[in-house]
């Protein structure tokens, strides 16, 4: 089975300041995907980033960005120029490559950003 | 836009009573899943969907049963609610058409208690 673990429960950074969330995983799995999501206050999961696991290229949208270390097994969530919006939880989450009935998410704990303004 | 649309969304039960929580997409996705969010353990699968008249058990199947019997419902059932049932309920769903991105959309949630 699959494990994530987030080990950095709650984080606080000054507004327009760098931030980076960790996260390893554990898997004997070669090919899967990694995802972190964003759980704002309105509690609605929304997918920030993607990663696949045979891309050597770490993903990047917009001011998020991971740094995908397959060997090290770990998947850590950067945000350039945080803004107050980026409050949230956040989760790190495993999916198995996708075979019929295997597109499962495995979650981590999560970790609480505030952005201070 | 709809999405996914999850209702109650809130509930108080008392130790023993039963309910449903329906869970209804409009994105013509195949699977469909709940989870359930506690404090301190991120959300854990309860039970999911492949398809249509499809159910799995998931890390935490106990105490719960699922029904699918449309493509676009997926219901979650407490025959017997217990206090350690108190739980945020999340339904999501994801697509098979097109090219794969492993996204699951999910509902706003529906918070349970059981006293």
């Amino acid at each position: 089975a699959q494990t994530v673990t987030q080990s950095q429960p709650e984080m606080s950074v000054q507004e327009a300041e760098t931030v980076t969330l960790s996260c390893t995983y554990d898997t004997s799995e070669s090919n899967y995907y990694l995802f972190w999501y964003k759980q704002p206050p309105s509690r609605q999961m929304i997918l920030v980033i993607r990663q696949e696991a045979y891309k050597q290229q770490n993903a990047t949208e917009n001011r998020f960005s991971v740094n995908f270390q397959k060997a090290a097994k770990s998947f850590s969530l950067k945000i350039s120029d945080s803004q107050l919006g980026d409050t949230a939880m956040y989760f790190c989450a495993f999916m198995k490559h996708p075979n019929f009935g295997n597109e499962k998410l495995t979650f981590g704990t999560g970790t609480r950003l505030t952005i201070i303004p | 836009n709809a999405g996914v649309t999850q209702t109650p969304k809130f509930r108080v039960l008392k130790t023993g009573q039963s309910m449903t929580l329906l869970c209804a997409q409009d994105m013509n996705h195949e699977y469909m899943y709940w989870y359930r969010q506690d404090p301190g353990m991120g959300l854990r699968l309860i039970h999911y969907s492949v398809g249509e008249g499809t159910t799995a058990k998931g890390e935490v199947p106990d105490g719960y049963n699922v029904s699918r019997l449309k493509k676009q419902n997926f219901l979650l059932g407490l025959e017997s609610a217990a206090p350690s049932q108190t739980s945020v309920y999340f339904c999501a769903s994801s697509g098979r058409q097109g090219p794969f991105t492993g996204e699951l959309f999910f509902g706003e949630g529906s918070r349970l208690t059981v006293l």
